[in-house]
């Protein structure tokens, strides 16, 4: 199974709202990064949270991770149809000998105008 | 800005091919990644190098192989080419700061859709 799983898989909603998209993993992290992916392209890295910070701000993106948890969130405030697109979470850890980013399968948010 | 460029768009090859995916980045990075992504599955590494003429294998290497003889390109190779091969192919490079430092952002390219028929 994926290290990173997002949740929803899916989200619909309107110009303006609110969008909060959550990832959860398995194992002990390093960092945790956040991609977008707008649809047939690569992917955009957005923003990384290192294991011993709590949240981050970058714009109208807010992240949070809680390691208790083994989960972290991404926020996008006052959304616009540009946002449209799929979201990823990535967790940095150790894999064997060295270290890797892992991603989960992606929430697709769709903005409505 | 970081340029990763991927030779193809889109590909179509038979059965049992050998297919080459080039990839080229042109911001110095030592790392350089090959992910397949399919739906419902995210992206999955298939080999990942630090350096020229290194290479590793990831999560998914069977029937897979790569070549980094330039530290800017890095060339995935499909042996014999399967239907199950059929996939969106990324790759990515990162700058390097130490094989166990932490992973510094991918730059990905834009994706060669591949279908095996």
């Amino acid at each position: 199974s994926q290290q990173g799983e997002e949740d929803p898989q899916a989200l619909s909603i309107q110009e303006g709202e609110n969008a909060t998209m959550n990832c959860s993993y398995k194992t002990s992290i390093n960092n945790l990064q956040w991609y977008r992916q707008n649809s047939g392209r690569g992917l955009v890295h957005l923003i990384l949270i290192r294991s011993n910070e709590r949240e981050k701000h970058s714009g109208r993106l807010r992240v949070t991770l809680d390691t208790s948890k083994k989960s972290s969130s991404l926020l996008i405030t006052a959304s616009r149809a540009a946002d449209t697109a799929s979201y990823f979470c990535a967790t940095d850890a150790f894999k064997g000998s060295a270290r890797q980013l892992t991603f989960g399968s992606g929430t697709q948010l769709t903005v409505l105008p | 800005d970081v340029k990763v460029t991927q030779s193809s768009r889109y590909l179509v090859k038979r059965t049992g091919e050998k297919v080459f995916l080039e990839c080229v980045q042109d911001m110095d990075h030592e790392n350089m990644f090959w992910y397949r992504q399919d739906p419902g599955l995210g992206l999955r590494l298939i080999y990942f190098s630090y350096d020229v003429k290194m290479k590793e294998k990831g999560d998914i290497p069977e029937g897979y192989s790569v070549s980094r003889e330039k530290k800017e390109r890095f060339s995935l190779i499909l042996e014999s080419a399967s239907t199950n091969q059929t996939s969106m192919y990324l790759c990515a490079s990162s700058l390097y700061s130490g094989r166990w430092e932490t992973n510094s952002p991918l730059h990905f390219g834009n994706g060669t859709r591949l279908t095996v028929t």
